[in-house]
């Protein structure tokens, strides 16, 4: 089944400990993309790659971290994560061409204390 | 970018279309228009996207203005399951292939029994 996957699916951690969320999807598409979800905010890009060794910072980088080293995998890092890192994370990948649909993992809630 | 409009909430009887306007008056000629939904906190879900051409697949129809100013997405025979926060969203080049979609709060539509 295509899909996109994400663990873990919920996290409770205290301010400054270091985690990583990972990403992963079956469908050998070249764009990943991270965002995250506030309310009254919508859906906010973190950070995109549009292949291995290549990702750029989308609206809201700060506090995170990415990388790319496998076309499947596209872990985010928060080195030292903050109260204001509260929030639902979802992770999306689609072919590089533009016009196909992105499709999303399932989510990661994520509660920084 | 293209903003676009969209009632906050929307009400549908099981069985019967749903249509959800979106105003997007700002598009450039060469901006898609996508539609995805989001149910209760799980991952969006593409539903469509067009140009300027209406558009069918097996979830729903888009129909684009000729101005393209505006669209509506018709669901034809709404079901429970299709309660869920739908957005309408104009796919903008925000950089060499990096077509972001920017999701903004969307139409809540609720099917009723």
């Amino acid at each position: 089944e295509a899909q996109v996957t994400q663990n873990p699916r919920y996290l409770i951690t205290v301010t400054g400990k270091k985690l990583t969320v990972t990403c992963s999807q079956n469908m050998n598409h070249e764009y990943m993309s991270w965002y995250r979800q506030d309310p009254g905010l919508g859906l906010r890009q973190i950070y995109y790659s549009m292949n291995v060794e290549v990702t750029d910072k989308g609206d809201v980088p700060e506090g995170y971290k990415v990388s790319r080293k496998e076309k499947r995998n596209f872990p985010l890092i928060l080195e030292s994560p903050s109260p204001n890192q509260t929030s639902l994370y979802f992770c999306a990948s689609r072919l590089a061409g533009g016009q196909d649909e992105q499709f999303f993992g399932p989510g990661t809630r994520l509660t920084v204390l | 970018d293209a903003k676009t409009t969209q009632p906050p909430s929307m009400d549908c009887a099981e069985g019967r279309a749903a249509n959800l306007p979106c105003n997007h008056s700002t598009i450039s000629g060469n901006e898609y228009v996508y539609w995805y939904r989001q149910i209760h906190s799980q991952g969006p879900q593409y539903i469509i996207h067009g140009l300027k051409n209406n558009e069918t697949n097996e979830m729903a129809s888009l129909i684009i203005t000729e101005d393209r100013k505006s669209s509506t997405l018709i669901l034809p025979h709404a079901t429970l399951r299709d309660t869920a926060v739908y957005y309408c969203i104009v796919r903008v080049n925000s950089g060499g292939s990096n077509y972001k979609l920017t999701f903004g709060k969307g139409t809540l539509l609720t099917v009723n029994p």
